[in-house]
């Protein structure tokens, strides 16, 4: 049963930390993207790759965000430096390209920034 | 720009009931239509879509949706909820292409003896 993984599943840091998010998508998906949830904003978008390019990334707050894939097995999702309104749920999805596939959601990563 | 609204935050069914979960969308052209189920501390699942052809798409755990153009919605529905069935419920669109999805506010599922 393929799945998207992802790590850590929890994270717990102080102000001003790096923090790294990893995903593993489903082997053979050629479309990643990253999704933010908190309670005020929902699920949104931060950015997407596909065929490890970056597509859109205008979600991300550019000046502590970055997201990369360094190969088609392996996402990256970094803060630096991390803030408290960072906190929230982050959901790593992947898909195929075409127009009638879906995207499959790994289990999350929750962060807290104190 | 697409929007998705599900109008009813939180929702409490009784065991055995029927439930409808509604979703409004905006969008100019054909839409892409999803709901997504979210259990406390998972993922999302996705339950059915809709791209084109029948409008009543039915998805897992016996659950289906109706598409209506004329009335921009996409309601989820089941006949009989079971106590697993509480949940978050998410309705999305996006565009052609596997783009990015854009996601109502959730409804949350609670379901009584």
């Amino acid at each position: 049963d393929a799945r998207v993984t992802q790590t850590p599943r929890d994270k717990v840091t102080e102000m001003g930390q790096e923090v790294t998010m990893r995903c593993q998508p489903i082997l053979g998906h050629n479309t990643v993207f990253w999704y933010r949830q908190t309670m005020k904003q929902g699920l949104e978008l931060l950015a997407y790759f596909r065929n490890r390019a970056p597509l859109d990334d205008s979600g991300m707050p550019k000046d502590r965000f970055s997201a990369e894939m360094p190969d088609a097995t392996l996402a990256t999702l970094k803060i630096q430096p991390s803030e408290p309104r960072d906190s929230a749920v982050y959901f790593c999805a992947s898909g195929l390209g075409g127009t009638t596939d879906t995207q499959y959601f790994g289990p999350g990563t929750r962060l807290t920034v104190l | 720009a697409q929007s998705v609204t599900q109008p009813d935050i939180h929702i409490t069914v009784s065991e055995g009931a029927s439930l409808e979960l509604r979703c409004n969308y905006s969008y100019g052209a054909t839409p892409y239509l999803f709901w997504y189920v979210q259990s406390p501390g998972q993922g999302l699942q996705l339950l059915l879509k809709y791209f084109s052809g029948d409008t009543l798409v039915q998805g897992i755990k016996g659950f289906e949706a109706e598409f209506k153009r004329s009335q921009s919605s996409f309601n989820l529905r089941k006949p009989s909820v079971h106590w697993s069935d509480a949940a978050e419920y998410f309705c999305a669109v996006r565009n052609s292409g596997n783009t990015p999805l854009v996601f109502g506010k959730g409804t949350r599922l609670s379901v009584i003896a």
